[in-house]
């Protein structure tokens, strides 16, 4: 069972260049969101989906834009890489809202 | 905003049982309590949500008090695998009530010894 696949894995961006991170889950979930987690902190929310064609804004969307591209794929830009967006970037899904979220397993992200 | 505390770190033996307490005081009426476990390098996994009084499921017991202002997370007979950051997040789990429902803390780092 795939769950939850994030590609890619690691990436090393230069400031000022653009990156589009992928998720994509095959459990037929509704909601989707993106995280990042920074070196000893929690998790903090960019952007969710809470069903196809949404998007919404969370604690930290600024320098980020997401696409609901369908019901399995959810993917987050970069348009000018900034060094304080190096990251461990998450995305999950669940169900509905008030399930659990299933994660990914995370991508990490560089920016000199 | 429901914001959460909890024990920035714990230590444990093989074996015992751990208790993580977190703290949410102005948890809202239809805010649910769900516990989050993560290995380094790993997403979070989920281990165990509920409302109120006791939940119990093959990993981990959640107990929480009638005011629902803090909640416990119980661990029976820990191994070392049990080694990880423990998140409690409450949130009202519809988003109505916007993003600052889903918000993570700091987590317990819990450190289980031979």
């Amino acid at each position: 069972n795939a769950g939850v696949t994030q590609t890619p894995k690691f990436q090393v961006l230069k400031t000022g260049q653009s990156m589009t991170l992928q998720c994509a889950q095959d459990m037929n979930h509704n909601s989707m969101y993106w995280y990042r987690q920074d070196p000893g902190m929690g998790l903090r929310l960019i952007y969710y989906s809470a069903s196809e064609g949404t998007t919404d804004k969370g604690e930290v969307p600024n320098g980020y834009n997401v696409s609901r591209l369908n019901k399995r794929e959810f993917s987050l830009r970069l348009e000018s890489a900034a060094p304080s967006q190096t990251s461990v970037y998450f995305c999950a899904s669940s169900s509905d809202s008030n399930q659990p979220q299933h994660f990914g397993d995370g991508t990490r992200l560089s920016i000199l | 905003l429901a914001k959460t505390t909890q024990p920035i770190s714990m230590d444990s033996y093989e074996g015992q049982e751990v208790n993580i307490t977190c703290s949410h005081n102005n948890i809202a009426t239809n805010d649910y309590i769900t516990w989050y476990q993560q290995f380094p390098s790993q997403g979070p996994r989920f281990i165990i949500q509920g409302y109120k009084t006791k939940v119990t499921n093959e990993v981990a017991s959640l107990f929480i008090p009638a005011d629902r202002k803090s909640s416990t997370l119980s661990l029976p007979r820990v191994s070392l695998s049990d080694t990880a950051v423990y998140y409690c997040l409450v949130g009202e789990g519809t988003f109505s009530g916007g993003y600052n429902k889903l918000i993570f803390g700091a987590g317990t780092r819990l450190a289980v010894h031979p």
